[in-house]
């Protein structure tokens, strides 16, 4: 059991770049979620889903989209990065968001932008 | 909106003391989680308190919340260095339902001496 996957590990862009970072989660989880994580400031949602088809938006949405076209993917895309988006991001899963549950957090992706 | 504030932030102890984490949160929620970090790696759950007055313990750690006072408390008992690692608390926004929005602490950077 794989758990939540997340790929690259490490990637470096140069401001003006796209890229995707992708998200798996073989659980069957209804939830998932991004977050970034930076020294001093930790974890903030940038977005969320509570199911294939549906997203929102969390606390630091702009320069990220998402979307979630089935229930085990929900990739984080950055539309034109900045060096403000040099941060660790983090995708996560619970069940269904209903309260109670534990999230799962993924392995994280190490962004630098330059 | 909801504010978490986790403190200590830092923490140096030594082996075999006791010490408690404070996590003080500034509206209305009954679901609080804490997790645990080592350096470099991803976040684990460590425990979901979902109503006042609960508590749990999984070895050295014990967790409560009271919902009243709005604190929940990781204590950590006869302290060994594996412990050492960032301890985050996060609370569940009341404005979006269950856990579908965390908010985080900072966290607290623990280390256990010799």
């Amino acid at each position: 059991n794989a758990g939540v996957t997340q790929t690259p590990k490490f990637q470096v862009l140069k401001t003006g770049q796209s890229m995707t970072l992708q998200c798996a989660q073989d659980m069957n989880h209804e939830y998932m979620s991004w977050y970034r994580q930076d020294p001093g400031m930790g974890l903030r949602l940038i977005h969320y889903s509570v199911g294939a088809g549906i997203t929102d938006q969390g606390e630091v949405p702009n320069g990220y989209n998402v979307s979630r076209s089935t229930t085990e993917d929900f990739p984080l895309r950055l539309l034109s990065a900045a060096p403000s988006q040099t941060s660790v991001y983090f995708c996560a899963s619970s069940a269904s968001g209903g309260g109670g549950e534990t999230q799962y957090f993924g392995p994280g992706t190490r962004l630098l932008v330059l | 909106e909801l504010k978490v504030e986790q403190n200590p932030l830092f923490l140096s102890m030594q082996e075999g003391k006791n010490y408690t984490i404070y996590c003080n949160y500034s509206t209305t929620s009954d679901r609080l989680y804490w997790y645990r970090q080592d350096p470099g790696k991803s976040l684990e759950s460590l425990f979901v308190l979902l109503s006042n007055g609960a508590v749990k313990q999984e070895g050295r750690l014990m967790a409560s919340l009271d919902t009243k006072a709005r604190l929940s408390t990781l204590h950590i008992t006869a302290a060994v260095h594996d412990l050492s690692a960032t301890y985050f608390c996060a609370v569940g926004s009341p404005n979006a339902g269950n856990n579908r929005k965390l908010i985080w602490g900072l966290g607290t950077s623990l280390a256990v001496n010799p």
